[in-house]
């Protein structure tokens, strides 16, 4: 079962920060928190990654709580192009493996 | 650098038959995993091959297998198609060590059982 729980969707203007949520309180402290988004009928796309500290790249910020049971994911200034299936997993990276459950996601809408 | 190629994109079977998938990962990566998308059940993981071996397993039934080849390519099965089996297969690479990057996914091979 996933170990995430997210909103189903969410909306957002297109030009305006999108702050996805996620809770993940049964974390472990071996495993990363990662988000990835997937656009209509392609694969999954990698957006980013952490443990504990927040973490920002090209595309998007991560900020992770202090107790680590959940995070943010902010698209600081959405576009259209960002309108996709947003999902939050955790994987444990010390087993070595890459067996990841993803959930249901939150589907992103940005509207012009 | 080439991205995690996946062949065929698009595949139409009768219920029964076989299917073969195959997924090439990026250079240097040694992990694949395989992926089942459904509108209904989303993403479920099917298996995870490390270096030619089996490392982690889904809750799939034996119809569906898979290995993985010398140079990190990995092929999937699936056996007795049924009309559910109808999905996206994806297939994701990684370096697969204990390091902490990211899975790069394929573009999906899309099969529908008649």
């Amino acid at each position: 079962d996933a170990k995430t729980t997210q909103p189903p969707s969410m909306d957002c203007a297109e030009g305006r920060a999108a702050n996805l949520p996620c809770n993940h309180s049964t974390i472990s402290g071996n495993e990363y928190v990662y988000w990835y988004r997937q656009i209509h009928s392609q694969g999954p796309q990698y957006i980013i990654h952490g443990l504990k500290n927040n973490e920002t790249n090209e595309m998007a910020s991560l900020i992770i709580t202090e107790d680590r049971k959940s995070s943010t994911l902010i698209l600081p200034h959405a576009t259209l192009r960002d309108t996709a299936v947003y999902y939050c997993i955790v994987r444990d990276l010390n087993t070595g493996g890459f067996k990841t459950i993803f959930g249901a996601g939150t589907r992103l809408f940005v509207k012009a | 650098k080439a991205g995690v190629t996946q062949t065929p994109r698009y595949l139409i079977k009768t219920r029964g038959q076989q299917v073969t998938l195959s997924c090439s990962p990026i250079s240097g990566h040694r992990s694949v995993s395989w992926y089942q998308q459904t509108p209904g059940q989303g993403l479920q993981f099917l298996f995870e091959y490390f270096s030619e071996t089996q490392r982690n397993k889904g809750n799939f039934p034996g119809r569906f297998s898979g290995r993985q080849f010398s140079n990190s390519r990995s092929e999937m099965n699936v056996s007795t198609l049924e009309l559910g089996d109808s999905a996206l297969y994806l297939c994701a690479s990684s370096f697969g060590d204990r390091d902490y990057t990211e899975a790069f996914f394929g573009q999906g091979t899309r099969l529908t059982v008649v």
